[in-house]
Parts: C-alpha cells; structure tokens; sequence
C-alpha cells in the first residue's frame, strides 16, 4: 500500500535554530502533499499545501515566512521551521495521495515529526 | 467539508464489535465519506471509504445510510490496538482535496 516517510521523527533544538522536515512518498508520485501542526490535546490543523514546482499554498494564520515549503519532486516535500521558538514546538504532519491513479486514493500520512524547541 | 458530528467518546468491550457514527448530513452527492485513526503520538492511519454502497476490507466496514446523511464504522472484533481517535471526513471533493479533522471519537476498548 501507499507509503508516506517523515523524517526525522523526534528534533529537539535551542530557540533561534532552523529545523528541516522531510516528507516522501516511497511508492507513488504525489503533485500535492499537505502539512498539518497538532498541538496536545488538540485535532491536526493543516497548515498548508504544498505543489510540485510551485508555491505552497497557506492557510490564514499560517506565516509562510516562518515556515518555508519546497516541493521539488514528485515524491519529496520539506517544511522548513525557520528562527524556531518554544511556542513552534508541536507535533508536525504530512500526508499525501497517489495523483498517478484514476480512482479515488485516500491521503496518506507519514508517522509525524515531533518538535522541541528549548 | 461536509460538517460532520461524531460522539466524543465511547467505549467497546475487547472482541465485541466497536460500531462508532458519524453524522453528516450536508454531504453532496459526490463526496466521499473517509474514516482515520490516530493512535496516540502517531499519524493518522487511513480506515476505509465510500460513496453510497457499504464497504469492507481488512480493518473494518463502513456503512452508509440510503440518504448518505449518516454513516457507521464496524470494528468486528476489538481489540486494545483499536484504541485510538477516529475521525470521520467529508472532504468536498474527493483525493487531492485536503481534509479538515474534527474533535473525532475517542475510542477505548476495554479488556
């Protein structure tokens, strides 16, 4: 089945520090990949979308300054967290869907990235 | 997203079967009902979805009411492992379009 890999699973880094998270899918080609933020207790929040050879799309609220998205491949997207400050630490989520298929593929999640900002 | 309201909570016998519902009564004709999981301190985990037929696969069953405006997810035999938050999405159009997550149910199976 569809396989969505995020790495790396667990960051833990001093405020002020910029952090990279990766998003891949391993089995399918995907144009549009998605990243959503939950914070304890709470239910995921997309943040944004993120297109192949083009500019992410944001949700309002979201600063897109802050949080950088490049989506170079097919099967590659990354969120950068730049200037990280202790309230950026949250549990962090791609997900994604084989757009090479006719049918209706759900989305696929990677395993999450948890962020700790001292 | 089609709105949809789900219980907050339930709690199901181990190996009894967990039938958990989902309104959504707004739902248009061509969109999907999608149902994930997510085990704590993970991503969400992909159930099942349909359009207007009941579905099943490995993991579970999804029943649709006639009218579409309402739908159950079938574990047949629970076990602790199925302790999780379950949510039922409608997105507004199918696939790439992305998913608004609600408060869910919180499913605990109980040995």
């Amino acid at each position: 089945g569809a396989v969505v890999s995020q790495h790396p699973s667990r960051v833990i880094c001093k405020s002020g520090t910029s952090v990279k998270i990766e998003c891949r899918s391993l089995d399918f080609q995907a144009t549009t990949m998605f990243w959503y933020r939950q914070f304890p207790k709470q239910s995921l929040m997309l943040m944004a979308t993120s297109n192949e050879g083009s500019k992410a799309t944001y949700e309002q609220g979201v600063e897109k300054d802050k949080f950088l998205i490049n989506h170079a491949s097919l099967t590659l997207s990354t969120l950068t967290v730049t200037s990280a400050h202790p309230e950026d630490s949250s549990f962090y989520i791609c997900s994604a869907r084989d757009t090479g298929r006719w049918d209706n593929q759900p989305q696929h999640f990677g395993d999450g990235t948890r962020l700790s900002i001292l | 997203d089609a709105k949809t309201t789900q219980p907050p909570s339930m709690d199901c016998a181990e190996g009894r079967a967990a039938n958990l519902p989902c309104n959504h009564s707004t739902i248009s004709g061509n969109e999907y009902v999608y149902w994930y999981r997510q085990i704590h301190s993970q991503g969400p985990q992909y159930i099942i979805h349909g359009l207007k037929n009941n579905e099943t696969n490995e993991m579970a069953s999804l029943i649709i009411t006639e009218d579409r405006k309402s739908s159950t997810l079938i574990l047949p035999h629970a076990t602790l492992r199925d302790t999780a938050v379950y949510y039922c999405i409608v997105p507004r159009f199918f696939g790439n379009e992305k998913l608004t997550f609600g408060t869910g149910t919180r499913l605990t199976i109980i040995p």
